[in-house]
């Protein structure tokens, strides 16, 4: 059955520490979006990749979050410092991008990341 | 205003009740529509998948898509406690390359 796989499930950390959040994409699958969620302000997107090249970062604040993917079965999303606003659940997901279009999005069970 | 809007509830319902979930939006250039549903502690995971106006039903779930009103409903029909979770939906624009735009989900729970 195949699933997109986030690692880890739950970070707890203290403000300034360095994080990084890893996906395992669905094998296949040419797009990955990296999102976060909270209750405030529901699913964000923070950037999101295809083939491999970054296609949009707009939703990242720049002087801390930074999102890559060293190859196709793997994508990483690292924030240096970490503040205590950076507390959220984090999810990746993946999808087939077809003659342009985005198709289907899946995601992992998120990364739970809480900033003391 | 945001793009997507969606009641955040809590919706209570009786086991077996016939549920109503809706999501308006302002940009015309949306195009495909989708419904994911998120339980707690999970990621959202895709119900239904439509494009154009029109009825499209899976089983207990039949998607409504209205793109002369900019709005679009889930309905579940035989609701069971199982159905218990958040509610998203969410939308794109036919365009390349464009990411999707969620709402912000309604909680729904399902009384047996």
């Amino acid at each position: 059955d195949a699933r997109v796989t986030q690692t880890p499930r739950h970070k707890v950390t203290e403000m300034g520490q360095e994080v990084t959040m890893r996906c395992q994409p669905i094998l296949g699958h040419n797009t990955v979006f990296w999102y976060r969620q909270t209750m405030m302000q529901g699913l964000e997107l923070l950037a999101y990749f295809r083939n491999r090249a970054p296609l949009d970062d707009s939703g990242m604040p720049k002087d801390r979050f930074s999102a890559e993917m060293p190859d196709a079965t793997l994508a990483t999303l690292k924030i240096q410092p970490s503040e205590p606003r950076d507390s959220a659940v984090y999810f990746c997901a993946s999808g087939l991008t077809r003659q342009g279009r985005n198709e289907k999005l899946f995601f992992g069970s998120g990364t739970q990341l809480s900033v003391l | 205003q945001k793009e997507v809007e969606q009641d955040p509830g809590p919706l209570s319902v009786p086991e077996g009740a016939i549920v109503s979930l809706n999501c308006t939006y302002s940009n015309s250039a949306f195009q495909y529509f989708m419904w994911y549903r998120q339980y707690s502690r999970k990621g959202p995971e895709l119900l239904m998948y439509t494009y154009s106006s029109g009825n499209k039903e899976d089983g207990r779930f039949t998607a409504q898509v209205d793109k002369s009103s900019k709005y679009i409903s889930l309905f579940i029909r035989d609701s069971q406690p199982s159905d218990s979770a958040t509610y998203l939906c969410a939308m794109i624009r036919d365009n390349y390359g464009q990411n999707f735009v969620f709402g912000p989900g309604t909680r729904l729970s399902v009384l047996p």
